[in-house]
């Protein structure tokens, strides 16, 4: 199957700086990147959707300035957490498609540990 | 309204049992897909089943197999021969074809348990 990487897979950072994550498609031209929350025993939550070349959407109630999301290119999609917080403290998993639209297959990151102190 | 619903939060299987996993799902759309991902403690989500709305067969891959009654709107898991391996989070989740996006709704999860 399709092969995602994230980086890091785990970071601490303290609170008030700002924490980068990268996600990469490495075998397949990803035109969508969704990214997700998951707190300890918790769903996944999508926070936003990213189309390459274009403005991240944004899931209600999440953000968008404290959750900045650049996807750049069609293999790298970046979610940088500002001002971070021991509240953002959580598991993010980014996926990715081919394509936009419900016809094309997601195929998900390994995920970033994030712990705020 | 939750779009996917699965009621057990932990369930105990004896190794090389079968385990059923539970999901109801909720939806106007009469096109969807339903997915069944596995999640280990090291946090990746492992696709391992796929069914279409309209599709007639029950999916099954290997081990897996989706037991879809869509009048009951349920699609739940069946793991045969349960293995010690078996151990993890398992996620419901759906996609709906009248969003015109990937979007995908999970459910809540449940931990399975492979008692040696």
């Amino acid at each position: 199957g399709a092969v995602v990487s994230q980086h890091p897979s785990r970071v601490i950072c303290k609170s008030g700086t700002s924490v980068k994550i990268e996600c990469r498609s490495l075998d397949f031209q990803a035109t969508t990147m969704f990214w997700y929350r998951q707190f300890p025993k918790k769903s996944l939550m999508l926070m936003a959707t990213s189309n390459e070349g274009s403005k991240a959407t944004y899931e209600q109630g999440v953000e968008k300035d404290k959750f900045l999301i650049n996807h750049a290119s069609l293999t790298l999609s970046t979610l940088t957490v500002t001002s971070a917080h021991p509240e953002d403290s959580s598991f993010y998993i980014c996926s990715a498609a081919p394509g936009q639209g419900s016809a094309y297959e997601q195929y998900f990151g390994p995920g970033t540990r994030l712990t705020v102190t | 309204a939750q779009k996917i619903t699965q009621t057990q939060p932990g369930m105990f299987v004896q190794e090389k049992e079968a385990v059923t996993l539970d999901c109801t799902y909720d939806t106007s759309d009469q096109s969807y897909g339903l997915f069944w991902y596995k999640q280990p403690s090291s946090g990746e989500m492992i696709f391992l089943i796929y069914q279409g709305s309209y599709d007639e067969q029950n999916a099954t891959e290997g081990r897996y197999s989706l037991n879809f009654q869509k009048a009951r709107k349920s699609a739940n898991l069946v793991i045969s021969a349960s293995q010690l391996g078996d151990s993890a989070m398992y996620f419901c989740a759906m996609r709906e074809r009248q969003t015109g996006a990937n979007n995908l709704f999970f459910g809540t999860g449940t931990r399975l348990t492979v008692i040696p």
